[in-house]
């Protein structure tokens, strides 16, 4: 059983729709990250939250908004997504420092109609 | 750029036998390098990690050999079981404090043959 927790495991939304991709985990973690993975393919990075504030964003579109509330949280606002943001979204924490691994929930699977 | 290189998109091996996955990366400033084993349908699982300082890390079946000359690492399996059938990847960072993401190669599909 993965410990980052993903909320819903599959969403469907049109494109004029608003949804959130909810994240959570309790292993006292400060940094917390979005991952995008399209079929076939590595997963790429999106942001990373370190100490709830925003430090890494990867020219990532403004249809895509995260929050990070508390340190056990992390949301990814979505709002008028396009079809080729069809994917599997991945959440991910760890302490916050680079000698630690990342651990990763088991993601939410998006469909943009 | 690829950043990070998993030339073998699969591999098949016998059951018990050792399962040897490569992966070369190209940036010198990577310094910690990490493996992942991914069932369908769930999220990837850390496996082992190994930090530039060392050349060697074992954990359990699983050993990673790192060649920092080379740019290249390997992940060992002895013996290989039937649970072991996934894709693996390899992932790297950089190192210099805080949290930083992690660039991954496009994996290798690992098939344990009974």
């Amino acid at each position: 059983d993965t410990e980052v927790t993903q909320t819903p495991k599959h969403l469907v939304m049109g494109m004029t729709n608003k949804k959130s991709l909810k994240c959570e985990q309790h292993m006292g973690h400060r940094a917390m990250y979005w991952y995008k993975q399209k079929a076939k393919k590595p997963p790429e990075l999106m942001f990373v939250y370190s100490y709830e504030k925003l430090s890494i964003n990867e020219s990532v579109p403004s249809r895509f908004s995260p929050e990070c509330p508390n340190s056990s949280l992390l949301n990814l606002h979505l709002h008028a997504l396009q079809p080729e943001d069809s994917a599997l979204y991945l959440c991910a924490s760890s302490q916050a420092r680079n000698d630690q691994p990342q651990h990763f929930g088991d993601g939410t699977r998006l469909s943009i109609l | 750029d690829q950043q990070v290189k998993q030339n073998s998109p699969s591999l098949s091996v016998q059951e018990g036998r050792i399962s040897i996955l490569n992966c070369d990366y190209t940036n010198s400033m990577f310094d910690y390098f990490l493996w992942y084993k991914k069932y369908p349908a769930e999220g990837p699982t850390f496996l082992i990690s190994i930090s530039s300082i060392k050349d060697k890390n074992e954990d359990g079946r699983f050993t990673v050999f790192l060649n920092k000359s080379a740019k290249h690492l390997s992940l060992h399996i002895v013996p290989s079981q039937p649970g072991d059938s996934a894709v693996y990847f390899c992932a790297a960072r950089t190192s210099g404090g805080g949290a930083d993401g992690l660039t991954f190669g496009k994996g290798t599909h690992l098939i344990i043959q009974p």
